[in-house]
């Protein structure tokens, strides 16, 4: 399967822990978004990477979050001191090219519950 | 700036036919459409780029009237696999135009047979 890939589908964390969220891109692809879903609520745009490279991060929160997408590897999304607010299903979507007007491939999502 | 869908839920019976809508306040570079069922990962269905431009997928097609900042999507002879919610995502034209597509809250399409 070629698909984006994201582990772990599933995290629990108590409040305080950190929670760390996979995105393995579509075979070829060497761009990357976050995205964040609370219940109910449409998809909400974190951070674009490159490799190596924070292009835009302009919908990240200031404090606690933090993304990379190393030369190897998957990207990583970092979430610092868990709260209770940061529930919520994390989606990364993957293009071949820079964005504007490419499209962009989901993956199935990480589901964060915070205890 | 968010685009407004409408409507926020349509119920249908297999076999009829719907229109969802997606407009926005600023001009658009291009609108691209997503249909996410429970639980699952949003799946790309098409993208628009230019005013005026229509495109199909199967009994799926979507317009965009850049006039209007506007784009419909367009489900004909609705089958039970298009029940779901769909999510018109945008990006801007010029200086407010991100990488990140900014979506609406989506349209709960539910059909019946």
């Amino acid at each position: 399967n070629a698909g984006v890939m994201q582990n772990p589908r599933h995290l629990v964390r108590r409040r305080g822990q950190e929670a760390r969220l996979r995105c393995s891109p579509m075979k070829g692809h060497s761009h990357v978004y976050w995205y964040r879903q609370l219940p109910e609520e449409g998809l909400k745009f974190m951070v674009y990477l490159q490799k190596e490279n924070i292009i835009d991060e302009s919908g990240m929160p200031k404090e606690r979050f933090s993304a990379e997408f190393p030369k190897e590897g998957p990207s990583i999304l970092r979430i610092q001191q868990v709260v209770r607010g940061d529930s919520a299903a994390y989606f990364c979507a993957s293009s071949l090219n820079r964005g504007r007007g490419e499209t962009q491939y989901f993956g199935p999502g990480t589901r964060l519950l915070v205890l | 700036q968010q685009p407004v869908q409408s409507p926020q839920a349509v119920i249908l019976r297999e076999g009829e036919d719907a229109v969802i809508n997606c407009s926005s306040s600023k001009a658009l570079y291009s609108v691209h459409w997503y249909r996410q069922k429970h639980g699952e990962a949003p799946v790309f269905l098409m993208i628009l780029l230019k005013g005026g431009e229509q495109k199909g997928h199967e009994k799926i097609s979507a317009s965009f009237n850049e006039k209007k900042q506007q784009s419909s999507l367009y489900l004909t002879a609705s089958q039970l696999s298009y029940s779901g919610t769909y999510f018109c995502g945008t990006q801007l034209v010029g200086g407010g135009g991100a990488d990140g597509l900014t979506f609406g809250k989506g349209t709960h399409l539910i059909i019946q047979p």
